[in-house]
């Protein structure tokens, strides 16, 4: 039972490189997110999807862009990358029925020098 | 004022202790609580889940909710090594739907000495 499913783990760009983070959840679950996590600042949202097609910005959406064409799919996009994008990202999905329980990938850990 | 505070610790327990870890909160709309529990280099995983104010036991662990002083807590009796971890409080205001959003806390690190 794989869940969801983040790649790369690890991933060290030059600054103004682009890059493709990839997620993937076998839940069918409707609602995905895309968060990242800085040390002692929790997790901050950067953009989420209600749906196949539908994608909406998070708190932190500048520099940053994602696409949902599948319901199992949802990639973030970073163009131009910067230092401070360097962080742990993490997706997660909820089911339909919204629980409130987000299911996590383990994350992907992007290092800008 | 942050719309969830959470004290980032860290916190250091001999083994058995009983630990507490709080988070206060500005937004009276929030209604749903959660605590997520996040092991070294994983992913956050649901812990506990409350509705409104009160207390929720499961084993060791309890969650107590008063939305008067906009404070949640969770309690861990009989702390073991396999406790340490970073916790983090989460909150919304929707049970789900397109509006679900969670808004999180820091993380509290705890770690459990044998």
């Amino acid at each position: 039972n794989a869940g969801v499913t983040q790649t790369p783990k690890f991933r060290i760009l030059k600054i103004g490189q682009s890059m493709t983070l990839q997620c993937a959840q076998d839940m069918n679950h409707n609602y995905m997110y895309w968060y990242r996590q800085d040390p002692g600042m929790g997790l901050k949202l950067i953009y989420y999807s209600v749906g196949a097609g539908i994608t909406d910005k998070g708190e932190v959406p500048n520099g940053y862009n994602v696409s949902r064409s599948t319901t199992e799919d949802f990639p973030l996009r970073l163009e131009l990358a910067a230092p401070s994008q360097t962080s742990v990202y993490f997706c997660a999905s909820m089911g339909r029925r919204g629980t409130g329980e987000l299911f996590f990938g383990e994350g992907s850990r992007l290092t800008v020098l | 004022q942050k719309e969830v505070e959470q004290d980032p610790g860290p916190l250091s327990v001999p083994e058995g202790a009983i630990v507490s870890l709080n988070c206060t909160y500005s937004n009276s709309a929030f209604q749903y609580f959660m605590w997520y529990r996040q092991y070294s280099r994983k992913g956050p995983e649901l812990l506990m889940y409350t509705y409104s104010s009160g207390n929720k036991e499961d084993g060791r662990f309890t969650a107590q909710v008063d939305k008067s002083s906009k404070y949640i807590s969770l309690f861990i009796r009989d702390s073991q090594p396999s406790d340490s971890a970073t916790y983090l409080c989460a909150m919304s205001a929707s049970r789900g739907g397109s509006n679900y959003k969670l808004t999180f806390g820091k993380g509290t690190l705890l770690t459990v000495n044998p």
